[in-house]
């Protein structure tokens, strides 16, 4: 069973700033990885895919994949109040198109 | 842009009784997944479906689960004899080829369970 863990959060950043959001999974040969954003009481949204080591910039959002250390983050530019949300990373389980499995998500709050 | 759609959004029922959870995927996607969020935790798989068939299911997904594809554009997940644990957030999703195999959720629907 894979496992992605989101430990750290929740996290509360000032408008303006750069909001950092960290995963670690637990399996070497995962290929495909995942950011969705959710709203309280919403449903996931997806905002990043990433399948190739480096970085892979979309408006201001960034995400980062370093498969040697089994991680991957996403960092937000110029954060604002209307980031604020849960960030859940998901990993399928094992070809491309099997389940997602998602960790436990970070919560971003951006303060005014 | 099409979206994955979930109809109802609210559903109260009793413990005990049947229901049906519809969806309509994104026309021309083949994979579809059913997921679950009991509130305050992990977003959980439930089953996926492909060519008419369930592909992989999860523990939670047991007798008294099942998913069907009743015509062309529907989706269903049904719940025979409903648990209060089953009181959860169910997310219906479907997955594209064309651009890295990303999976795209419906809207949700609530179901409470009494």
């Amino acid at each position: 069973q894979k496992e992605v863990e989101q430990n750290s959060g929740p996290l509360s950043v000032p408008e303006g700033a750069i909001a950092s959001l960290n995963c670690t999974y637990s399996d070497r040969g995962s290929q495909s990885f995942f950011w969705y954003r959710q709203y309280s009481g919403k449903s996931p949204e997806l905002i990043m895919s990433i399948y190739s080591n480096g970085d892979k910039e979309d408006g201001r959002f960034t995400a980062q994949l370093n498969k040697a250390s089994q991680y991957v983050s996403l960092l937000i530019r110029d954060s604002q109040p209307s980031d604020s949300a849960t960030y859940l990373c998901a990993v399928p389980n094992t070809g491309a198109n099997s389940k997602l499995t998602f960790g436990k998500g970070i919560t971003l709050s951006v303060r005014p | 842009e099409p979206e994955v759609t979930q109809t109802p959004s609210h559903q109260v029922t009793q413990m005990g009784q049947e229901v049906i959870l519809r969806c309509v995927p994104i026309s021309n996607h083949l994979y579809f997944y059913w997921y679950r969020q009991i509130l305050g935790q992990k977003v959980e798989f439930l089953v996926s479906f492909y060519n008419n068939e369930i592909s992989e299911k999860s523990e939670i997904f047991d007798d008294q689960f099942s998913v069907e594809r009743p015509d062309g554009s529907n989706f269903t997940l049904k719940i025979r004899s409903t648990k209060l644990e089953d009181s959860a957030m169910y997310f219906c999703a479907s997955l594209t080829t064309k651009q890295g195999y990303e999976q795209y959720f419906g809207p949700g629907t609530r179901l409470t369970v009494t």
